[in-house]
């Protein structure tokens, strides 16, 4: 396999405040890397795709404007909540795509906004 | 619309048997069918993937069992572990390394 690793493991900030989400592929480049979100028992819901060096592509009903995504190298995007609220908690995880094209997740970021 | 439809949402298995997860899909453009085990709090793992080339695909105690004409595909996992209870996804995506869809999540209870 793969490995993807996704930093902080779980956060609570306080609400109006911006938390950077990082997503890092340790042993391979990405070209192209995926934002989801996952609300307890339920399933993953595709946010954005997150290309190097080019604009991050929002799905519907995403508001691009609070989550900013930066694909800044082959190694690494993040993702920005900015003026958080108790409602954009959520179990926030990224994906890399390797050059097989095979998706490899991250561990995952639990996001608690008080 | 829900484009990749799952079932059962939970399924209880004996020790050493056989689970059985069924996924269906709508989209024919579709190429790209693989498996996910996720574990509560953590990311999801890549168990298998199967295109729809190949009917079958075995690694393991994992099949993918895929047909084509039905839109349908299914996950085995044989002799069933209480190390197997997790949360089980299937996916598809037009192609390899594009974005996934997921169904909504099986979750597998093994007793022993």
């Amino acid at each position: 396999g793969a490995v993807v690793s996704q930093h902080p493991s779980w956060v609570i900030c306080k609400s109006g405040t911006s938390v950077k989400i990082e997503c890092r592929s340790l042993d391979f480049q990405a070209t192209t890397m995926f934002w989801y979100r996952q609300f307890p028992k339920q399933s993953l819901m595709l946010m954005a795709t997150s290309n190097e060096g080019s604009k991050a592509t929002y799905e519907q009903g995403v508001e691009k404007d609070k989550f900013l995504i930066n694909h800044a190298s082959l190694t690494l995007s993040t993702l920005t909540v900015t003026s958080a609220h108790p409602e954009d908690s959520s179990f926030y995880i990224c994906s890399a795509v390797k050059g097989t094209g095979l998706t490899f997740f991250g561990q995952g970021t639990r996001l608690t906004v008080v | 619309q829900q484009q990749v439809k799952q079932s059962p949402q939970s399924l209880i298995v004996q020790k050493g048997g056989i689970s059985i997860i069924n996924c269906a899909y709508e989209n024919t453009a579709f190429d790209y069918f693989p498996w996910y085990q996720q574990f509560p709090g953590k990311g999801p793992a890549l168990l298998i993937a199967i295109r729809p080339d190949v009917s079958e695909k075995k690694e393991g105690r994992f099949t993918i069992s895929f047909n084509k004409s039905a839109k349908q595909f299914s996950l085995h996992i044989m002799d069933s572990q209480p190390g197997d209870s997790a949360t089980y996804f299937c996916a598809a995506s037009k192609q390899a390394g594009t974005a996934l869809i997921f169904g909504k999540g099986t979750t597998l209870s093994v007793s022993s």
